[in-house]
C-alpha cells in the first residue's frame, strides 16, 4: 500500500515555543491530507482537513491560529503547533488519500508524533 | 447523526482462541467501511475495507469482516489469535465531506 511518512516521531519542547510536524506521501500524490489528535486510550479526533494549494478547513473547536497547517505540495503537509503549552501534549497523526478514483476512498496514516510540552 | 459504535472497549482472549470485535454504523454514514489496527505509539494500519461487492471481506493477518446491511454492522473476526494481535482496533466509516468517522476503539488483549 501507499506510504505516509510523518516526522518527527517524538518531540519534546519548552512551553511557549513552536513545533513543526511534517507529513509526506512517499509514493503517491495526495490532494487531501488530514490531521488528527489522539488522547491516551481514546479514538482519533479530526483537527483539520488540508487541501493542496488552499487553506485548511478546521473542525469546530480547533484553534486555527494555534495549529497552523500548510499543504504546499501534493506530497507534503505540515502542522505547526504555535506557542505550545503542556495541554497541547498529545499524539498527532496525519493521513492522506490517493488523488482520484476509488483509491481516494482509502486513507493511509503516518506513524504519528508524540509531542510533549514541558 | 453520523456515528460508528464499537460495542466493546476491551476484549480479553486467550491465544489461539477465536475473537470477534463488534462494530455498528449509523445509517446516515456511507457504506464504505474500514477496520484499522494501532500498535502502541504508532499510526493506524489498514486491516481491511468494504467498498462494494462481496459482504465477506478478507484482510491482512488472517482477519476478516462481514458487512451486514440489515443490521448495520461490520464485525471483525479472526479464528485463532496470536499474542502479536494485541493492539487497539478501530472501525471507521466514510462520512460527509469524505471524512473518516471513527469508533471509540476496542482494546484486544491476547493472553498466553
Amino acid at each position: 500500500g501507499a506510504v505516509v511518512s510523518q516526522h518527527p516521531s517524538r518531540v519534546i519542547c519548552k512551553s511557549g515555543t513552536s513545533v513543526k510536524i511534517e507529513c509526506r506521501s512517499l509514493d503517491f500524490q495526495a490532494t487531501t491530507m488530514f490531521w488528527y489528535r489522539q488522547f491516551p486510550k481514546q479514538s482519533l479526533m479530526l483537527m483539520a482537513t488540508s487541501n493542496e494549494g488552499s487553506k485548511a478547513t478546521y473542525e469546530q473547536g480547533v484553534e486555527k491560529d494555534k495549529f497552523l497547517i500548510n499543504h504546499a505540495s501534493l506530497t507534503l503537509s505540515t502542522l505547526t503547533v504555535t506557542s505550545a503549552h503542556p495541554e497541547d501534549s498529545s499524539f498527532y497523526i496525519c493521513s492522506a488519500r490517493v488523488s482520484g478514483g476509488t483509491g481516494g476512498l482509502e486513507a493511509f496514516f503516518g506513524q504519528g508524533t508524540r509531542l510533549t510540552v514541558v | 447523526a453520523q456515528s460508528v459504535t464499537q460495542l466493546d472497549s476491551q476484549v480479553p482472549v486467550f491465544e489461539e482462541a477465536p475473537v470477534e470485535l463488534r462494530c455498528n454504523y449509523s445509517s446516515s454514514v456511507s457504506v464504505y467501511l474500514f477496520w484499522y489496527v494501532q500498535y502502541p505509539n504508532q499510526g493506524l494500519q489498514l486491516l481491511l475495507k468494504y467498498l462494494s461487492g462481496s459482504t465477506l471481506v478478507k484482510g491482512i493477518n488472517g482477519f476478516e469482516a462481514e458487512f451486514n446491511k440489515s443490521q448495520t454492522s461490520f464485525h471483525l473476526r479472526k479464528p485463532s489469535v496470536h499474542i502479536s494481535d494485541t493492539a487497539e482496533y478501530f472501525c471507521a466509516a466514510l462520512g460527509g465531506y469524505n471524512k473518516l468517522i471513527f469508533g471509540a476503539g476496542t482494546r484486544l488483549a491476547v493472553h498466553p
